[in-house]
C-alpha cells in the first residue's frame, strides 16, 4: 500500500519560514492536498492539488510537488499557524494521509 | 454557509453496532460525493469510506470492509455509516467531509465537527 512520510514535528521561529515535506514514491505524479488541524477541531483544507490555496487561506501558505517530495511552505509563520498538518493523496481507490506533523511556532 | 454535521456517536460494547449520520446544508447535497474519515485518540487521519452522489457507488478501507456500510438519503440531505461488529480499534472521532471533484478522488472540504465513537466494555 502507498505510504506518505511526514516528520513528526517541525519548529519555526515566529516570522520565519516553515517547510513541511511529505515523502512518497513518485508523489510528483499525484495530486497532493494539505490539511491543518488545531486541537479539538476538525481539519481545514489549506492547499489543494499541490499548489492551490482555498479562499480564506492566507497567502503565506504555499505548496509544491515534484519527484518524491511534496512541500507545504508557511512563510512569515504566525502563532495561529501552530497546528498539526497532514498531506493526502489518492492511490488505488483509497485516500492516504500522512501521519501528521506538529508545527510549533517559537 | 456550507456545513456538515455528524451525529450518532457514543459508547458501544465490542461486537455492537452504531449508525452515524452526516447531514449537509448550504449546498446541493445530492451532487456531491461524501467521505467518512476517522481519527483515533492522539492519532492521525484515516480514510474509512465514500459514497457517490446518488448512492450507486461505494468504497471502503480494508479495515472496515464487510463490517461498515455507507448509504445516503438525498431527500434528507444525509449520509449514514452503519457500523457493525465494532472493535476497540474502531474507537475514534468520525468525520464526514465533502469531496470537491466529480469522481470522488479529489480534496475534501469542508469537514464536519466530528462525532466520537467509543468501543469499550
Amino acid at each position: 500500500s502507498y505510504e506518505l512520510t511526514l516528520p513528526l514535528s517541525v519548529s519555526v521561529a515566529l516570522g520565519q519560514t516553515a517547510r513541511i515535506t511529505c515523502g512518497g514514491n513518485n508523489i510528483g505524479s499525484k495530486n497532493v492536498h494539505w490539511y491543518q488541524q488545531k486541537p479539538g477541531q476538525a481539519p481545514v483544507l489549506v492547499i489543494y492539488r499541490d499548489t492551490n490555496r482555498p479562499s480564506g487561506i492566507p497567502q503565506r501558505f504555499s505548496g509544491s510537488n515534484s519527484g518524491n517530495t511534496a512541500t507545504l511552505t508557511i512563510s512569515r509563520a504566525q502563532a495561529v499557524d501552530e497546528a498539526d498538518y497532514y498531506c493526502q493523496v489518492w492511490d488505488s481507490g483509497t485516500a492516504v494521509f500522512g501521519g501528521g506533523t506538529k508545527l510549533t511556532v517559537l | 454557509e456550507v456545513q456538515l454535521v455528524e451525529s450518532g456517536g457514543g459508547l458501544v460494547q465490542p461486537g455492537g453496532s452504531l449508525r452515524l449520520s452526516c447531514t449537509g446544508s448550504g449546498f446541493t447535497f445530492s451532487s456531491y460525493w461524501i467521505h467518512w474519515v476517522r481519527q483515533a485518540p492522539g492519532k492521525g487521519l484515516v480514510w474509512v469510506s465514500r459514497i457517490n452522489s446518488d448512492g450507486s457507488s461505494r468504497s471502503y478501507a480494508d479495515s472496515v470492509k464487510g463490517r461498515f456500510t455507507i448509504s445516503r438519503d438525498n431527500a434528507k440531505n444525509t449520509v449514514y455509516l452503519q457500523m457493525n461488529t465494532l472493535r476497540a480499534e474502531d474507537t475514534a472521532v468520525y468525520y464526514c467531509a465533502r469531496d470537491s471533484g466529480t469522481y470522488g478522488y479529489d480534496w475534501v472540504d469542508p469537514w464536519g465537527q466530528g462525532t466520537l465513537v467509543t468501543v469499550s466494555s
